[in-house]
């Protein structure tokens, strides 16, 4: 079992719809939670983090932590196709490892 | 500006040739890490240091090597012992504490000749 799992995708919604992407992850020790988005050829670019159960808001971004169930999910509302790219889950093994899922590919049709 | 700057941004490797690629922070974060990624595949840590002159292997550090003689700067060493080196590099810091965001620099892609 992958200790950070993500659908692959790709995941296509279209513009002004609400993408939902998801991520497991199997150390129950894990205390934070990172989204990281990834253009194509760039580096990822940390957009969301959440360190307790529930729901945080940042803009069209809310990421939401359900530590019985071992996953993390993001929300990106109103999506524009600018936000097609691929979505990284990161989730704490320690308190300086992070372990990454392989990413979910979001494509936003105009 | 603050950020993390990695060179170069495309290297070229010949066979037994070691390469070091540069990693650079201005952020006045005390941890730097390694990752490597390929091609549809998620990051995979190589090294990490969390202070200045100390450093820990990460999950693939074999055919790597580290420095961290100062805190702005984190160099690795792609050495010969690497059999499958081709992959984007990528370099990231975070402030002190643990479970801090991670940041990451632009990245370094390194081919074979």
């Amino acid at each position: 079992q992958k200790e950070v799992e993500q659908n692959s995708g790709p995941l296509s919604v279209p513009e002004g719809a609400i993408a939902s992407l998801n991520c497991t992850y199997s150390d129950r020790g894990s205390q934070s939670f990172f989204w990281y988005r990834q253009y194509s050829g760039k580096s990822p670019e940390l957009i969301m983090f959440i360190y307790s159960n529930g729901d945080k808001e940042d803009g069209r971004f809310t990421a939401q932590l359900n530590k019985a169930s071992q996953y993390v999910s993001l929300l990106i509302r109103d999506s524009q196709p600018s936000d097609s790219a691929t979505y990284l889950c990161a989730v704490n093994q320690s308190s300086y490892k992070l372990i990454f899922g392989s990413g979910t590919r979001l494509l936003v049709r105009p | 500006d603050g950020g993390i700057t990695q060179s170069p941004k495309y290297l070229f490797r010949k066979e037994g040739q070691n390469v070091t690629l540069s990693c650079e922070q201005n952020l006045n974060h005390d941890a730097m890490y390694w990752y490597r990624q390929d091609p549809g595949q998620g990051l995979r840590l190589i090294y990490y240091s969390q202070i200045v002159n100390d450093f820990q292997k990460g999950d693939i550090a074999e055919g790597y090597s580290v420095s961290r003689e100062k805190k702005e700067s984190f160099p690795l060493t792609v050495t010969s012992a690497q059999k499958n080196p081709t992959a984007f590099y990528l370099c990231a810091s975070s402030e002190q504490g643990g479970y801090q965001p991670q940041h990451f620099g632009d990245g370094t892609r390194l081919s074979i000749l």
